[in-house]
């Protein structure tokens, strides 16, 4: 089955950049949607088709591509970014829903 | 914009059945293909099943595929998830949400989510 790879950890200090990544053999033809989860609620849709930022959405957080890796970067974090991050995307018949392992972004 | 809300969990022994439901506030349900995604304690998001807008078309992870069956009624605005022989490892909190949208605003994304309903498996 298709997976794709994050990082488990990543912490940074406040006000630093955060970059989380995500690999996968499908990417370089499917898009990749970022999520944010907190603790009690429910996840929020972060970035969408590879760099694209619902309203709502504070322009400290972008996200790339390129190949078989995307990245989420969170610039000038804030202790509220602290949450678990996760990429998603689609098998190469872009019907199967493949997240990825989950990242926890630690404040310190 | 629409709102999901779960329900039909709670403590359920080994080998039992369920059915979860995710009612949508709005009619708009009925243009939005729907997907549901778990999450076990200590572990990440894990996409189970997609039932398109029409409710013809259902795909699953294939871990599940044997034992969950997605469904939906647009004249109830509710989406469904039967769960058949729980086992101790579907312990989790079940999530209901959109996937894409007609307009393609935001692709394939799952931009509305409910705050889920918890699946206790006793063993």
């Amino acid at each position: 089955s298709y997976e794709l790879t994050q990082p488990p950890s990543v912490s940074v200090s406040p006000g630093q950049t955060a970059r989380v990544t995500c690999s996968g053999d499908a990417l370089p033809n499917q898009y990749v949607y970022w999520y944010q989860h907190k603790p009690g609620q429910a996840p929020q849709l972060i970035i969408h088709e590879d760099t694209r930022r619902p309203s709502g959405i504070p322009e400290r957080f972008s996200g790339s591509s390129s190949g078989t890796t995307a990245t989420l970067t969170i610039s000038g974090v804030q202790a509220d970014d602290e949450a678990d991050y996760y990429c998603q995307s689609a098998d190469s018949s872009a019907t199967y829903v493949v997240f990825g392992g989950g990242t926890k972004l630690t404040v310190l | 914009e629409m709102e999901l809300l779960e329900s039909g969990g709670g403590l359920v022994p080994a080998g039992g059945s369920l059915r979860l439901s995710c009612t949508a506030s709005t009619s708009a349900f009925t243009i939005y293909a729907m997907s549901w995604v778990r999450r076990a304690p200590g572990k990440g998001l894990e996409w189970l099943s997609l039932v398109s807008v029409s409710g013809g078309r259902t795909y699953y992870t294939d871990s599940v595929r044997d034992r969950f069956t997605i469904s939906r009624d647009n004249s109830k605005n509710t989406l469904y998830l039967q769960i058949d022989s729980l086992r101790a490892e579907d312990t989790a909190v079940y999530y209901c949400s959109n996937r894409g949208s007609p307009n393609g605003l935001y692709g394939d994304a799952s931009h509305i989510w409910g705050q889920g309903t918890s699946v206790i498996v006793s063993s």
